[in-house]
């Protein structure tokens, strides 16, 4: 296993334009976590699943905002209607119950 | 969720012992103190968690006293590649709440 894997690595994309990220975790982990992280401050979370469940969210999370897990495997974060203040980089993580996270490298958004 | 409070930044000089401290005075039963490092444009990296007194591994020793109420994550002898940002976490990671990351400590190392 390589680890999480997150795809793109960059995006730059034209406001008003929609977004989507995906997550690759590490198999054998049954929870999945989104970050956001602006220069300068730490990750802010934005969500997390339990296999396929999204068991929460944050209010950072608005209605332009969205992500699934289907059959509990790799994720995908959208976004709709983006705005330059969605420029930011993405960070999934993956985790056993109990154990530390396991990050990937991230996408980087420019929202222009 | 414990809330956290750690030193902005630090400067230290390579070969140097460094010691970087965070207050966590609500913390809860359950809660364990996770430690992340963080090198610019990547993700956080996992090194060290504990739930009291002292746990060592092969990259940094986490010092917990009794009240639980402060931990001390200790690197021995920096070089300039430990030059990053230093997360404190606390929470139950079994309880399937997220754990909040808050600014952290940006550790600077110079020869």
């Amino acid at each position: 296993d390589t680890g999480v894997s997150q795809d793109p690595r960059h995006k730059i994309t034209k406001r008003g334009q929609n977004v989507t990220f995906r997550c690759d975790p590490i198999s054998e982990h049954n929870r999945l976590y989104w970050y956001r992280q602006t220069l300068g401050q730490g990750p802010e979370f934005l969500t997390y699943f339990q296999n396929e469940a999204q068991l929460e969210k944050s209010r950072l999370l608005s209605d332009r905002f969205s992500a699934e897990r289907p059959k509990g495997s790799f994720s995908t974060l959208e976004i709709q209607r983006t705005e330059q203040g969605d420029s930011a980089m993405y960070l999934c993580a993956s985790s056993l119950p109990g154990g530390g996270y396991t990050f990937g490298s991230g996408t980087r958004l420019t929202v222009v | 969720l414990a809330k956290t409070t750690q030193p902005i930044s630090m400067d230290s000089y390579e070969g140097q012992e460094v010691n970087i401290t965070c207050s966590h005075n609500n913390i809860a039963t359950n809660d364990y103190i996770t430690w992340y490092q963080q090198f610019p444009s990547q993700g956080p990296r996992f090194i060290i968690q504990g739930y009291k007194t002292k746990v060592t591994n092969e990259v940094a020793s986490l010092f917990i006293p009794a009240d639980r109420k402060s931990s001390t994550l200790s690197l021995p002898r920096v070089s300039l590649s430990d030059t990053a940002v230093y997360y404190c976490l606390v929470g139950d990671g079994n309880s399937g709440y997220a754990l909040n990351f808050g600014k952290g400590t940006s550790l600077l190392v110079t020869p």
